[in-house]
């Protein structure tokens, strides 16, 4: 089981970035998908997650609005879009697999390394 | 939206030592909360879930207990492999994590 996060970098505020997570070794349609995020030297913080068929998204207030998720199953690939970034979003963006499946939110029992997003102007 | 306080945010303790984490949640959350380890550097890792539910291939040395707004994490004998932050976290209605506990071995 992997997790493989890309797509950060460094971004002006108000530009627009899009993360993706290559995800491998387990059945990638059957499990909730999440993104949470870590800004230097704080906690974790839930970003958003997507049901297995990526017909329910959620969000956390702080990027509700701005950010968007979305899966594509066929490839294996979850992604984050997110648009009118602030300097607040700079964090290690990392995505997780749901423990049990598509049932109901649960713990996150796989991880990504993480991909950095740097707003600074 | 639950919130979730853990304390203490910081403890010092010695190789043997018993460790005790506190969770609490805003409101009543039953058993859907987990426990994760992160060291510097590296994804969090799953230590916990379902409060009490120790995940494969963690050492019996953790354990959780706890239900409704209150849980606990312990470490029954700290070892040095053992300094890391602790992350507690809700599922019970989206997820929310826990500020977090730096353990450090004295």
């Amino acid at each position: 089981v992997q997790l493989v996060e890309s797509g950060g970098g460094v971004v002006q505020p108000g530009r627009s970035l899009r993360l993706s997570c290559a995800a491998s070794g387990f059945t990638f349609s059957s499990y909730i998908m999440s993104w949470v995020r870590q800004a230097p030297g704080k906690g974790l913080e839930w970003v958003s997650s997507i049901t297995g068929s990526g017909g329910k998204t959620y969000y956390a207030d702080s990027v509700k609005g701005r950010f968007s998720i979305s899966r594509d199953n066929s490839k294996n690939m979850l992604f984050l879009q997110m648009n009118s970034l602030r300097a607040e979003d700079t964090a290690l963006y990392y995505c997780a697999k749901d423990k049990v499946g598509d049932t109901g939110a649960n713990a996150f029992d796989m991880w990504g390394q993480g991909t950095m997003v740097t707003v600074s102007s | 939206d639950i919130q979730m306080a853990q304390s203490p945010s910081t403890l010092s303790a010695s190789v043997g030592d018993r460790v005790t984490i506190t969770c609490r949640a805003s409101q009543r959350i039953s058993s859907w909360l987990a426990w994760y380890q992160q060291k510097p550097g590296k994804a969090p890792k799953l230590l916990i879930y379902k409060a009490s539910t120790l995940e494969s291939g963690v050492p019996s040395r953790f354990s959780g207990s706890g239900s409704g707004t209150e849980f606990t994490l312990v470490i029954s004998s700290l070892q040095p492999d053992d300094s890391a932050t602790y992350y507690c976290q809700q599922y019970s209605s989206y997820w929310t994590f826990g500020q977090g506990t730096k353990v450090e071995i004295k």
